[in-house]
């Protein structure tokens, strides 16, 4: 029972360089959320997805850029890395609205 | 975009004490509310989903309440243990979870 992972778990780049994080579950799970961990401000929504082919920003969704085409996959990548885009980042899934969201195990990520 | 407060930021209690968080969340198109319990180092696992006004749940020592007309939850940890020290987090669920930052409880040996 895989559940929800992510890749990589650890991530170091340089500023202005694309990176991707990867993020899949195995439980068919509709909805599919990006946060960013940081300190004094908690888990900040960066993208949400109802569903395969639907995506929709959260609070903070700039320079960054998301897909959906299979249900499985909700990559998330970040089109010109920016210092300020260090943190460490939360792929999550639920079935629907009123259940249980399940957490990946994060990524890591440096901008130098 | 959303307010969800959670009250007090941090806490330090000793073995044995009980204690309760708050969270405020907007009243109107209430959907859910979720309590999440984050260890260090760890991903958050989800405590309770609570969905109806007045809805109470209770998962051993730890317990919620829910008032959607007025905007609250409460947490409960009963006779606190050091295992029971992590950040405590709530959500608001309106398809799209907004988070708050969280109450940082220290139980002491």
């Amino acid at each position: 029972d895989a559940g929800i992972t992510q890749s990589p778990r650890y991530k170091i780049t340089e500023t202005g360089r694309q990176v991707t994080l990867m993020c899949h579950q195995t439980w068919s799970h509709s909805y599919m959320f990006w946060y960013r961990q940081d300190l004094g401000h908690g888990l900040r929504l960066i993208y949400y997805s109802a569903a395969a082919d639907i995506t929709d920003k959260g609070e903070v969704p700039d320079g960054y850029v998301v897909s959906r085409s299979k249900t499985e996959n909700f990559p998330l990548t970040l089109e010109s890395a920016t210092r300020s885009q260090t943190s460490v980042y939360f792929c999550a899934s639920m079935m629907q609205g009123g259940e249980k969201l399940f957490f990946g195990s994060g990524t890591q990520l440096s901008v130098l | 975009i959303l307010n969800v407060e959670q009250s007090p930021q941090s806490l330090h209690v000793q073995e044995g004490d009980s204690t309760n968080f708050t969270c405020s969340f907007p009243s109107s198109n209430f959907y859910a509310l979720h309590w999440y319990r984050w260890e260090t180092a760890k991903s958050p696992e989800a405590l309770f989903v609570m969905t109806l006004n007045g809805d109470e749940k209770k998962k051993g020592r730890i317990s919620a309440t829910l008032n959607t007309k007025e905007g609250y939850s409460y947490l409960y940890i009963k006779g606190s243990q050091p295992e029971d020290s992590a950040t405590y987090l709530c959500a608001f669920d309106r398809y799209k979870l907004t988070f708050g930052k969280g109450t940082l409880l220290t139980v002491n040996p």
